[in-house]
């Protein structure tokens, strides 16, 4: 049973890049999309994007411009970096399991427990 | 972006109720279809994709149904342990996007 757990500061300065890792433990990173999903405290969940296990990324449009999301297929990891933040983007960042690279399975099918990232001075 | 609206907001029920949840597309989404369920404090848990393909492990008591624009999330026997917000979440084109929740209460 696939594992995963987020990463990374829990704090974050406005205008700093927010950086978290997600390590995939119990099963391969390959054939699978990966994603980061949030939530702002008390709302709903937000997409951001995924990677695949090659590396190839798809983003959500909101957020395209200060956004990278790349994968680690030696360490099992994937990773978020989300530039020039506001207090808009505190919120629960999960990383989660996007189904298989072999059919049209873009739902989420594991998460890990989420983070909580602020943005504050 | 296609939205997604879920109805109601909240909905009190009482154990042993049976519990209907509605999600509308803004435009078709065929049957590319996700439902979640997510507790205080806990990441969502997948319950129902493909609009009616109950993921494994989850009891019978949850099923779906729809396509095109409209879908519905049935709990039959509404159990202690459903008290959770739910979620939907389209995936037919670019970017995914969840529907605002439905809060589901204790009477």
């Amino acid at each position: 049973q696939v594992q995963l757990q987020e990463s990374g500061p829990g704090l974050v300065k406005p205008a700093e890049t927010l950086s978290l890792t997600c390590t995939v433990s119990g099963g391969s990173i390959g054939g699978y999309y990966w994603s980061w999903i949030r939530q702002p405290p008390g709302k709903g969940l937000e997409w951001i994007g995924y990677v695949d296990y090659i590396g190839s990324t798809n983003y959500n449009p909101s957020l395209n411009s200060r956004l990278r999301i790349s994968v680690d297929r030696s360490k099992n990891q994937f990773s978020l970096k989300l530039s020039s933040v506001t207090a808009a983007d505190t919120a629960v960042y999960y990383c989660a399991r996007e189904g298989t690279t072999s059919g049209w399975l873009h739902y989420f099918d594991s998460w890990g427990q989420g983070t909580l990232v602020t943005v504050s001075s | 972006d296609i939205q997604m609206t879920q109805s109601p907001s909240t909905l009190s029920a009482s154990v042993r109720d049976r519990v209907t949840i509605t999600c509308r597309a803004s435009q078709s989404i065929s049957s590319w279809l996700a439902w979640y369920q997510q507790k205080p404090g806990k990441a969502p848990k997948l319950l129902i994709y493909k609009a009616s393909s109950l993921e494994s492990g989850v009891p019978s008591r949850f099923s779906g149904s729809g396509s095109g624009t409209e879908f519905t999330l049935t709990i039959s026997s509404l159990q202690p342990d459903d008290f959770a917000t739910y979620y939907c979440q389209h995936y037919n084109s670019y970017p995914w996007t969840f529907g605002q929740g439905t809060k589901v209460e204790i009477k």
